[in-house]
């Protein structure tokens, strides 16, 4: 079946302007998660979802980032003013139950972004 | 395609053991390994991040080792405390956007 699915795949955008980015996880999976990684640093957990409850944003490192996920299944990420520290690649995760089992993580590709 | 294998599946020590976490891996064409810790509920945190020219990495009592050639790494943790209980991931990256994770390792250190 469908994996999870993330994009554009590569945005490159000038620094300042704003910029979406969006996941479209596995049907039916209740909990999502964005992650970022830039170059040579670890993955960096940015914003958690699970069902109907309040996302977990506690990862999200300024206020110039926020992230909706609309009826529980396709999630966008926008960055606001975007800042060269913010190129890194852009990962989404769906989980297929309540449980949050890392190894039912499914990632996307991720969203590869360049601010320039 | 790679695949990422990680003994034991869980664990229980108590507190103050030492303990090593195992990580294998099938391609050694990696950038990089890392390894992860995640709590019940929570996003993945990175732990410690080894690029395919390094040996090692520690942090604090956490030691990394790699052995691309053999595909292998190791997570030792010195001096176990409760609060490191949590399920480990160790994670390589092959190319720019992919990760493969392993299957964890849920340690439990006993007070």
């Amino acid at each position: 079946g469908a994996g999870v699915s993330q994009s554009p795949s590569n945005k490159v955008t000038e620094k300042g302007k704003d910029v979406e980015l969006r996941c479209d996880p596995i049907s039916g999976h209740t909990a999502l998660y964005w992650y970022r990684q830039s170059l040579g640093q670890g993955l960096e957990f940015l914003i958690y979802f699970q069902g109907n409850s309040a996302p977990d944003k506690s990862g999200l490192p300024s206020d110039r980032f926020s992230a909706e996920r609309t009826g529980g299944s396709v999630s966008t990420l926008t960055i606001q003013r975007t800042q060269q520290e913010d190129s890194a690649v852009y990962l989404c995760a769906s989980v297929p139950s309540a449980s949050g089992r890392v190894y039912e993580q499914y990632f996307g590709p991720g969203t590869r972004l360049t601010v320039t | 395609k790679q695949e990422v294998t990680q003994i034991p599946a869980a664990l229980s020590v108590p507190e103050g053991e030492n303990l090593v976490l195992n990580c294998s891996f099938t391609d050694s064409a990696i950038y990089n390994l890392q390894w992860f810790r995640q709590d019940p509920g929570k996003g993945l945190t990175s732990l410690l991040l080894i690029q395919s020219s390094q040996r090692e990495q520690t942090s604090g009592r956490l030691n990394a080792s790699l052995d691309k050639s053999s595909g292998r790494s190791t997570l030792y943790i010195a001096a176990s405390q409760p609060g490191d209980s949590a399920t480990y991931l160790c994670a390589v990256t092959p190319g720019a956007n992919n990760l493969f994770f392993g299957t964890g390792t849920r340690l439990t250190v006993i007070p």
